[in-house]
């Protein structure tokens, strides 16, 4: 079945220096792939998406480009800042309204 | 802003009771998904709905939730006997179509 793989649980990082999550992929079909990143006590919500190979979109200083020869689509942001503190959820669609979520990766951004 | 709303933000439950919970998916959004996010913050799909019919749901769910999503009146999800295990934060969310997901604050079930 789909499945979407974040190996780290927690990435704690010194303002200033770069972030990347990482995120691989298995679905069976060309699947749509997302970012969203939650806030204490907030809802998660869209911080990027993608369904074409070695496009980069980008929002709010991150971007991710999906690789599907590697299926991954790793986040990546050149500067972190105490803001971007969150839970960050990679996830997959295939088209069927069935979304796939990895297990999470834990950002903490200290000064 | 997402305006997808959840009520109650927070329910105290004893084991055996039902809990209930509600959902307002955001206006013209066909496509309404519950989610349980665990204290790990691991997200297990429970169960998705597109205009009213069940499109997909777990075992889980099937078997010990009861669920709806009728037109004009707040989506549900009832847990009939609670368990400890169920205690978590519960999402709803909602689309229009499948490039972007938009959720709710969730529901936060204690289970004592």
């Amino acid at each position: 079945g789909d499945s979407v793989t974040q190996t780290e649980g927690l990435v704690t990082l010194t303002e200033g220096l770069p972030v990347m999550l990482n995120c691989t992929y298995q679905s069976t079909y060309s699947p749509f792939l997302f970012w969203y990143v939650q806030h204490l006590n907030e809802a998660p919500k869209l911080l990027l998406k993608s369904f074409t190979d070695n496009k980069r979109p980008e929002h709010q200083g991150f971007h991710a480009t999906l690789h599907k020869s590697s299926s991954s689509f790793h986040l990546q942001k050149s500067s972190a800042q105490l803001s971007d503190s969150a839970l960050y959820y990679c996830a997959l669609d295939t088209g069927n309204y069935k979304y796939v979520f990895g297990a999470g990766t834990r950002l903490k951004v200290i000064a | 802003n997402s305006k997808v709303i959840q009520t109650p933000r927070y329910l105290v439950k004893g084991q055996g009771q039902k809990a209930k919970m509600r959902c307002i998916p955001e206006k013209g959004h066909p496509v309404v998904f519950w989610y349980q996010q665990n204290k790990n913050n691991e997200f297990k799909f429970l169960i998705n709905f597109q205009n009213q019919e069940v499109l997909q749901q777990i075992d889980m769910t099937e078997k010990r939730f009861s669920a709806e999503c009728p037109s004009n009146s707040p989506c549900s999800l009832e847990i009939q006997s609670s368990e400890a295990g169920d205690s978590a934060l519960y999402l709803c969310a909602s689309t229009e179509t499948n490039t972007e997901v938009f959720f709710g604050k969730g529901t936060r079930l204690t289970v004592v």
